[in-house]
């Protein structure tokens, strides 16, 4: 069965450069969640989407910005890299009726390396 | 607010011991759901378990069993005649049980190692 794809797996920036991570949802998922997961520590929600909209927000800096396109796809954008934006960055797909449930199916991650 | 504790940061045990791994929440909803998480070295999450907070029973499947106990607000996850294979950091998380994509809600893990 087709899981949630993340691309980049592994990421090297340098301090002040920008990133974009890649999300595509299981197919029929119409619900996109961005985690963040630093050295040691638990994932961090920083944002999710239903449908294209913004349905809730966590701990997201101003520097990152996220949107989910009309093929359900999301795409995580840094800017202004700082040393501690290096984690393990995690997005997870999930659908209705699964959905309430909180049943969130999660790809293999990005590695971002901030040098 | 909703809050999961793991207050087991690590914990260590030899092949073919049971180990149990505690987890404790907070939550104002009566609906929400409940999940154990498996992070391997390589770095997945992988899903384990999902129980809602209307369903009691425990559950058991193969080496793993699972005791959910609202009157402590416990979720309490064992591992039976424990392998290598099993070690791990395991997360227990929170849903708050709405249609909105709302957050899952993570503990802060406990690194187990099982020893040869």
């Amino acid at each position: 069965a087709a899981g949630v794809i993340q691309s980049p797996r592994h990421l090297i920036k340098e301090k002040r450069e920008t990133a974009t991570l890649k999300c595509y949802p299981i197919p029929r998922h119409d619900t996109v969640y961005w985690y963040q997961q630093g050295p040691g520590q638990d994932p961090q929600f920083l944002i999710s989407f239903y449908e294209k909209m913004q349905s809730d927000k966590g701990s997201i800096p101003d520097r990152f910005s996220a949107q989910q396109f009309s093929d359900y796809h999301s795409e995580l954008n840094m800017s202004s890299l700082e040393l501690g934006d290096s984690a393990l960055y995690f997005c997870a797909s999930s659908s209705y009726p699964d959905r309430g449930s909180g049943e969130l199916f999660f790809g293999e991650g990005s590695r971002l390396t901030v040098l | 607010a909703q809050k999961v504790t793991q207050a087991q940061t690590e914990i260590s045990v030899v092949e073919k011991e049971d180990v149990t791994l505690d987890c404790v929440y907070e939550t104002r909803d009566t609906t929400y759901y409940l999940f154990w998480y498996k992070q391997p070295p390589s770095g997945e999450l992988v899903f384990l378990i999902r129980r809602n907070s209307f369903d009691e029973q425990n559950e058991i499947s193969g080496r793993y069993s699972w005791n959910f106990q609202k009157s402590t607000s416990s979720f309490n996850f064992t591992i039976t005649a424990s392998q290598v294979v099993d070690s791990a950091v395991y997360f227990c998380a929170l849903h708050k049980g709405e249609t909105s994509g709302s957050r899952l809600t993570f503990g802060e893990g406990t690194q187990l190692t099982v020893n040869p």
